[in-house]
């Protein structure tokens, strides 16, 4: 079935440097979901990406889905201690609604 | 506008015995999932409703775990009887379901963390 990886699966960075994500897929998608989950928390949606190459932004997360519509990557510029959390891409399973989530990136920030 | 709620939030019990979970999702989300998360993986999907009818639960090992969404509202997910690996968050979600070939947007309840000792 549809599987989606992640990379790294740990990233430790000082206060105001840049972080990157990779969601890579065995198979086409027809779209992309992101989640944030903070430590000891649930969860929760960032955003959706459908259009191949499409590039969406949300003040310092930066979102692409690749053109063959098989990667994804979320960046996040000058990183913040609130960002830190478990990053997890999300792609459809055989039906739409069947989510399949990598296993995150895990996010830590050094003030 | 209320979240997904989950209850109990923990749970601690002993090998063989039984467990329930409950969630209620948030108004008019016709869509209803069932996630375990283990520690340092991504949620696996055990199972989805739309309204009362189970769509995919293909992923729920059915010798030991049931679920149900008798009204099309609340749901139940349930474990007899628990083993050590059953250890884990167990995950509720819900979507409005506009169908139509979409993907939903999920939002996750708090979950119930379950220790199986």
């Amino acid at each position: 079935g549809q599987q989606v990886m992640q990379i790294p699966q740990y990233q430790h960075v000082q206060e105001g440097e840049d972080f990157t994500t990779y969601c890579n897929s065995s198979t086409t998608l027809s779209n992309i979901q992101w989640y944030k989950q903070r430590p000891g928390g649930h969860p929760v949606f960032l955003i959706q990406l459908v259009k191949s190459g499409e590039v969406k932004k949300q003040k310092r997360l930066t979102f692409q889905f690749g053109e063959a519509k098989k990667n994804s990557s979320l960046h996040i510029t000058a990183t913040q201690t609130t960002d830190v959390g478990t990053y997890f891409c999300a792609g459809p399973g055989f039906y739409n609604n069947d989510m399949r989530f990598g296993a995150g990136t895990r996010l830590t920030v050094k003030p | 506008e209320a979240g997904v709620v989950q209850s109990p939030r923990y749970k601690i019990i002993e090998k063989k015995q039984p467990v329930a979970f409950w969630c209620n999702p948030i108004s008019g989300h016709n869509t209803l999932y069932w996630y375990l998360q283990n520690l340092g993986q991504g949620p696996e999907l055990l199972i989805r409703y739309e309204n009362e009818e189970a769509v995919d639960d293909s992923q729920l090992p059915k010798d030991r775990f049931s679920a149900e969404r008798l009204k099309g509202v609340d749901s139940t997910l349930k474990i007899q009887p628990a083993e050590l690996g059953d250890s884990a968050v167990y995950l509720c979600a819900s979507s409005l379901g506009v169908g139509g070939g979409y993907t939903d947007t999920q939002y996750f309840g708090p979950g119930t963390r379950l220790t199986v000792l």
